[in-house]
């Protein structure tokens, strides 16, 4: 089944306290990109990568680090978990950055 | 002016209605549209695309106006599980790469 995984779904986390959330396509697309979404300003743009070792910032991408060191896969990394990144994060991936992206289930980040 | 605009609703409606949703934008620039459906804090899923010369599938019709710089998505014949955020989403050119802008959404409440 063609998909978009992410984990963890849940996390509740401590101000400065590493981590990680992994993304996973199995469709071969060879764009990805991770979003935030909170109430009243909808999905926002934090990194995305056109291809293996290809990463830009979006719109926010302060607070933020990715990697893209195989195709499919594509770890969002928060170095200092801020509460102001409490937000439900979405991974997408399409087959170019002009289609119609899939996305991932969500996580849904608490930092206290 | 917001990128992406979109009116958030709620829209509320009858079963059997026809409702429709525009979305304004302000890259003249842009090349892609879409229209995403999203339930209730779930992952947005592609509805439909939305070409130069319209599109329709089923119960559903999407538009682009390019001089007035807005897509629309008409519902007909509204069923009880059309309920859900509306999000249209424009690809424009920024950085010599394109750039997905999400609307905020539409909420449509179809109602017995």
């Amino acid at each position: 089944e063609a998909q978009v995984t992410q984990n963890p779904r849940y996390l509740i986390t401590v101000t400065g306290k590493k981590l990680t959330v992994t993304c996973s396509q199995n469709m071969n697309h060879e764009y990805m990109s991770w979003y935030r979404q909170d109430p009243g300003l909808g999905l926002r743009q934090i990194y995305y990568s056109m291809n293996v070792e290809v990463t830009d910032k979006g719109d926010v991408p302060e607070g933020y680090k990715v990697s893209r060191k195989e195709k499919r896969n594509f770890p969002l990394i928060l170095e200092s978990p801020s509460p102001n990144q409490t937000s439900l994060y979405f991974c997408a991936s399409s087959s170019t950055n002009r289609a119609e992206q899939y996305f991932g289930p969500g996580t849904r980040l608490t930092v206290t | 002016r917001k990128e992406v605009e979109q009116d958030p609703g709620p829209f509320n409606v009858p079963e059997g209605a026809t409702v429709a949703f525009n979305c304004t934008y302000s890259n003249s620039a842009s090349q892609s549209f879409f229209w995403y459906r999203q339930d209730c804090r779930k992952e947005p899923k592609l509805l439909m695309s939305v070409y130069s010369s319209g599109n329709e599938d089923g119960r559903f019709t999407a538009q682009l106006n390019r001089a007035s710089q807005y897509i629309s998505l008409l519902i007909r014949d509204s069923k009880l599980s059309d309920s859900a955020t509306y999000l249209c989403v424009v690809l424009g050119l920024g950085g010599g790469s394109y750039i997905p802008k999400f609307g905020r959404g539409t909420s449509l409440i179809v109602h017995p």
